[in-house]
């Protein structure tokens, strides 16, 4: 059964700041990993999806990188703003299965 | 296109009342999905839709039943609603391809409190 674990639950940086959240999964046969963000009191929005054949994806000052051997992951977050202050999630898709979340890593960009 | 919606965006119920939240999705998709969202838990899956027609059990499903109404509307009902199923309540949709760049759409969420 796929277990996926993120650490730290919460994170405080200061305005600035380059930063990597990270993703563990306990099952390396999976279709893609993919990373969320929750925003208060609202619904999760995609951020990021690597494929199991991709190694990292990239968005803007976001980039996501994927090692299935080690089951890792890591979200790394360039010069962060008060406005990337949001708990960011990252789930496992192994094809036949709902997608299994983390509990997610909450985040707080100090100005 | 507004993608995935819930209703009601806040309910509050008494102990023992039931009530039904409404899922629908414009995407087409083939699969939906309940979560409940609590602080400390993360996200829980209740039930699932795979496609029109079934429907499955997830981690939590103790205490809710639901309806794939059709392609588009997947409901999820709590018949004697408790305090411990005080929570967000969210709904989510994917393509089901079953292919690499699979995810899922999720809608704003219904908070439920439960006296």
């Amino acid at each position: 059964k796929q277990e996926v674990t993120q650490i730290p639950a919460a994170l405080s940086v200061p305005e600035g700041e380059n930063l990597v959240l990270n993703c563990s999964f306990t099952d390396s046969a999976i279709y893609n990993l993919q990373w969320f963000r929750q925003d208060p009191g609202k619904g999760l929005t995609s951020l990021l999806l690597i494929q199991s054949s991709q190694r990292e994806q990239t968005s803007g000052r976001l980039n996501a990188s994927l090692d299935k051997s080690s089951g890792r992951s890591t979200l790394y977050i360039a010069a962060s703003q008060p406005g990337d202050s949001a708990t960011y999630l990252c789930a496992a898709y192994s094809g036949n299965t709902p997608l299994v979340f983390g509990k997610g890593t909450r985040l707080s960009v100090i100005a | 296109n507004a993608g995935v919606t819930q209703t009601p965006k806040f309910q509050v119920l008494k102990t023992g009342q039931s009530m039904t939240l409404q899922c629908a999705q414009d995407m087409n998709h083939n699969s939906m999905y309940w979560y409940r969202q609590d602080p400390g838990m993360g996200l829980r899956l209740i039930y699932y839709s795979a496609s029109e027609g079934t429907t499955d059990k997830g981690e939590v499903p103790n205490g809710y039943n639901v309806s794939r109404l059709n392609k588009r509307e997947f409901s999820l009902r709590l018949e004697s609603a408790a305090p411990s199923q005080t929570s967000v309540y969210f709904c989510a949709s994917s393509e089901a391809s079953g292919r690499a760049r699979e995810t899922q759409y999720f809608g704003p969420g219904t908070r439920l409190l439960v006296l």
